[in-house]
């Protein structure tokens, strides 16, 4: 079936740190993948995505880019902020299948 | 101008209670959704609708019953409420899901505590 694992949380991290956070999958196919992201007592909001092999999504100083050869995507910044404490959200979506399929999600907090 | 709007934000009620959910777009999309996120924040696909449609039951008790009126709206009942339907309840919506690349949007969710 199709699955996605995230790296265990919490991650915690100093300012200007830089952020990893793992995700791989599994599907059949071709999946497309996003990252959402949830604020504290908030719905998710879309963070960035990617429809196929080797496309870079980029947002907010976000990138991850889809790797077919590893079943990975992982989520990078260069030099997070404390705005940036949230629950991070693997997903993906498969043609036809009408359904996002997340992993497990993964708190960062980020201290100044 | 809320996208994806749903009511009540918070529900408490007792076991064996029925209590609804409501969700509206104003996006123009054609599909929606509802999401169940546990304790633990997992996120897991309970139905989705497309143009009134069902399209996804994926394996939730019947005393969920989703209803959509129009493409606009997707509403929750739940019969006979059970503690571990506490939960926060997402809906969301997309233009068109089954290309699998259409962005999902989701509205802030209802936080459903049984007693």
């Amino acid at each position: 079936g199709n699955s996605v694992t995230q790296m265990e949380g919490p991650v915690t991290l100093s300012e200007e740190a830089f952020l990893t956070i793992n995700c791989t999958y599994t599907a059949t196919g071709y999946p497309s993948l996003f990252w959402y992201v949830q604020y504290p007592g908030e719905g998710l909001q879309l963070l960035l995505k990617a429809t196929k092999a080797d496309d870079k999504g980029s947002n907010k100083g976000f990138e991850a880019t889809y790797r077919k050869e590893t079943t990975s995507f992982h989520l990078e910044k260069g030099s997070v902020q404390v705005s940036d404490s949230a629950v991070y959200f693997c997903a993906l979506s498969r043609q036809g299948a009408q359904k996002l399929v997340f992993g497990q999600g993964t708190r960062l907090t980020i201290n100044p | 101008d809320t996208a994806v709007s749903q009511t009540p934000k918070y529900l408490v009620t007792q076991m064996g209670n029925d209590k609804s959910i409501k969700c509206e777009q104003n996006l123009g999309h054609d599909t929606m959704y509802w999401y169940k996120q546990d304790s633990k924040k997992f996120l897991k696909i309970m139905f989705s609708y497309n143009n009134k449609e069902l399209i996804i039951n994926e394996t939730v008790p019947n005393r969920f019953s989703p209803k959509s009126p129009d493409k606009a709206h997707l509403n929750l009942h739940i019969n006979s409420l059970e503690l571990g339907d506490s939960a926060v309840y997402f809906c969301a919506s997309s233009q068109d899901s089954r290309g699998g690349t259409d962005t999902q949007y989701f509205g802030p969710g209802t936080r459903l505590t049984v007693l």
